[in-house]
């Protein structure tokens, strides 16, 4: 059971944006860094946001992070038919003394 | 070139036990954070465990913790995940990691671990 919450689905057309909600609590996202990552099915995932905002290499700039409170978002623009993916949100759990993932969001691109 | 190749999965029972390797190459185990994240069939991410970079302090996740041990051999350059007593619950694609939030993130291609009678 994630203590992290996603909506299960988010879709939007070539070009459109969609943002992903993550929420949690005040011993996760509250008192820590929000980390986001991108699993296209099959394959193993990879990291889009570290702490909250940042975009490791290569990353493109469509993607954005953002945390405010309890509660963090993943914004994609400019959707392309290689968005369609899982997201999680991960972050720090100060209770439970490790990382908890989020329940994960699968993009479509319609 | 980087390179991290999981082994060590397979078909155990319930209360058995598995050890899980990770062979890392071209980066030194000394230098990043290592993990283990596990994926069940068709479900999602799930972190295990952590080991920092000088080996000094281990974390391992609610559900495993006194089951499963993370360890490492600076000279074969290899990370390990030591599981015991099994569960059915225990089934799934196990990732090492290396930089799970640095940036900098590996992944292995995961081994899988299947806990049946």
């Amino acid at each position: 059971q994630s203590v992290l919450t996603q909506p299960p689905s988010a879709s939007g057309t070539p070009g459109q944006g969609v943002t992903i909600s993550c929420s949690g609590s005040s011993s996760n996202i509250g008192n820590d860094n929000v980390y986001w990552y991108r699993q296209i099915p099959g394959t193993a995932p990879k990291l889009l946001i570290y702490k909250n905002y940042q975009r490791p290499s290569g990353v493109p700039d469509r993607f954005s992070g953002s945390k405010s409170g309890t509660s963090a978002s993943l914004a994609i623009s400019g959707l392309r038919s290689e968005d369609e993916a899982d997201y999680y949100c991960v972050g720090w759990d100060g209770s439970l003394g490790g990382y908890v993932f989020g329940t994960g969001t699968k993009v479509t691109v319609l | 070139e980087v390179g991290m190749v999981e082994s060590g999965g397979g078909l155990v029972q319930p209360g058995g036990s598995l050890r899980l390797s990770c062979a890392a190459s071209g980066f030194t185990l000394r230098s990043y954070w290592m993990h283990w994240v596990r994926q069940a069939p068709g479900k999602g991410l799930v972190w295990v465990a952590r080991m920092n970079e000088d080996g000094s302090r281990t974390d391992h996740a609610d559900s495993v913790r006194g089951r499963f041990t993370i360890s490492r051999d600076i000279a074969t350059s290899t990370l390990y995940l030591q599981m015991n007593s099994l569960r059915v619950e225990d089934t799934a694609v196990y990732y090492c990691v290396r930089d799970f939030v640095g940036g900098d993130d590996y992944w292995g291609q995961g081994t899988l671990v299947t806990v049946s009678s």
